[in-house]
């Protein structure tokens, strides 16, 4: 089946630093999602690509939508302590969305 | 709020138990899923409706999970006969009709079989 590799699967960074991570798969992707999730709760959308080269930000996070349809990539700049969390990309394949594995974020005060 | 909402938000079962999961989508969407998720990994799909119809069921979902959205709008998802495996959080989302469309998440519904 589709699967995504997502990376890193971690990060500890000092508070005002970028963060940057990024997905990628075998198979062709029409759309990716970036999620966040907190312990406990559900995946909350902060960005979503519908197009090939597509660059969108959302405040201080920028994601952007890979040439080849297989990869994206998302930013953080000046992360702040309520950035950490479990970041996920989600791509629409096979009429389901599918998840990658997830960058568990840490941010040292 | 107009979101996904799920309920219970917690459920502890003892083994062979019976349990029952519902969700509320956004009241304008057509589309809902389920998914599922285990500590450290992504969600993982079971299935979707659109309007009342079943549409797709994943191999994950086994003989003993069952799923309902009888008049197109709440689902429930039912476990029969619950193993310890089935602990995990169970996600409820939704989207309006066309895949690519924004996929919005309820906040799970967590069960613990003991």
């Amino acid at each position: 089946g589709q699967q995504l590799n997502q990376s890193p699967q971690s990060m500890f960074i000092q508070e005002g630093e970028d963060v940057s991570m990024n997905c990628t798969s075998s198979s062709i992707f029409n759309t990716w999602l970036w999620y966040k999730q907190d312990p406990g709760e559900g995946p909350v959308l902060l960005i979503a690509l519908y197009k090939a080269g597509e660059l969108t930000s959302n405040g201080r996070l920028t994601a952007q939508f890979g040439i080849t349809r297989k990869d994206s990539f998302l930013n953080i700049s000046a992360s702040i302590p309520s950035d950490v969390g479990i970041y996920f990309c989600a791509g629409w394949g096979a009429q389901k969305l599918v998840f990658g594995q997830g960058t568990r974020l840490t941010i040292n005060p | 709020d107009t979101g996904v909402s799920q309920d219970p938000r917690h459920k502890i079962t003892k083994r062979g138990q019976n349990v029952t999961f519902r969700c509320d989508p956004i009241s304008e969407h057509n589309r809902l899923y389920w998914y599922r998720q285990t500590l450290g990994q992504g969600p993982e799909f079971l299935t979707y409706f659109q309007n009342e119809a079943q549409l797709e069921k994943s191999r994950l979902l086994s003989d003993r999970f069952s799923a309902e959205r009888p008049k197109g709008s709440f689902s429930t998802l039912e476990i029969q006969r619950t193993e310890q495996g089935d602990s995990a959080m169970y996600l409820c989302a939704s989207s309006s009709t066309g895949f690519g469309n924004t996929i919005y998440f309820g906040e799970g519904s967590w069960l613990t079989v003991v």
